[in-house]
């Protein structure tokens, strides 16, 4: 079945760029899901990032589209994540996952997911 | 604040049934478009627990259901058991945010 792997610097410093890479196995990227990023600061819930189709078009939140960049890379079955200007307030633990869908619903579903990495942006 | 509004805190003895409610708007659960839920256990990452409303993926226990009216779903746990300590978030795609959105999520203790 699908896994996915996050990886990527544990410590970014405020004002630089999060970098990370979310690598897919047991399945093709490209198929009919979506492949999200979603994050989560400590002791908080759950924010959705953004999410790219293996074409390259992408989806973001609406309060992070300025600094955020979803790329796909299809001959490395991953696909990433940056995220520009970061503050304190980027720090979470990070989780990268599929969205998939089935006939006869209305919307994805995250499913499965990675196990998270977290980044703590700090000087 | 989050688009979806779930209670902070439920809690149940062993054996017994809780629910958790999930309420939304018209541009969300309302629309309307599916909820999902996910059961966060300490330390890990979600697991999806409920998709399209009401479906069960393989190897969830019967003991979980999901439901939707209107702008509110709800997820179900019945004959409660101490593994069920977690946390619960539900999510769904709001047409005004043109993105998934999810609910604050919710503690789950068991007495």
């Amino acid at each position: 079945q699908v896994q996915l792997q996050e990886s990527g610097p544990g410590l970014v410093k405020p004002s630089g760029t999060l970098s990370l890479t979310c690598a897919v196995s047991g399945g093709s990227i490209s198929t009919t899901d979506w492949w999200s990023w979603v994050r989560q600061p400590p002791e908080k819930g759950l924010e959705w990032i953004g999410e790219i189709y293996h074409s390259g078009s992408t989806k973001y939140h609406p309060s992070l589209k300025s600094r955020v960049t979803i790329s796909v890379d299809k001959s490395k079955n991953q696909f990433s994540l940056k995220l520009s200007s970061v503050t304190a307030a980027d720090t979470a633990v990070y989780y990268c996952a599929r969205q998939t869908a089935v006939a006869g619903t209305r919307g994805f579903w995250f499913d499965p997911w990675g196990r998270g990495t977290l980044v703590t942006v700090s000087s | 604040q989050s688009v979806l509004t779930q209670p902070p805190s439920v809690s149940g003895a062993p054996g017994q049934r809780v629910t958790i409610s999930c309420t939304g708007s018209s541009s969300n659960i309302g629309a309307p478009y599916d909820v999902h839920w996910y059961q966060q256990l300490p330390g890990t990452a979600p697991k999806l627990l409920i998709y399209g409303n009401s479906n069960r993926p393989s190897g969830v226990p019967d003991r979980f259901s999901g439901s939707k009216s209107g702008t509110s779903a709800s997820l179900a746990i019945t004959g409660l058991q101490a593994e069920d300590e977690a946390d619960y978030y539900c999510q769904s795609y709001d047409s005004s945010l043109s993105g998934r959105v999810f609910g604050g999520g919710t503690k789950l203790t068991v007495l």
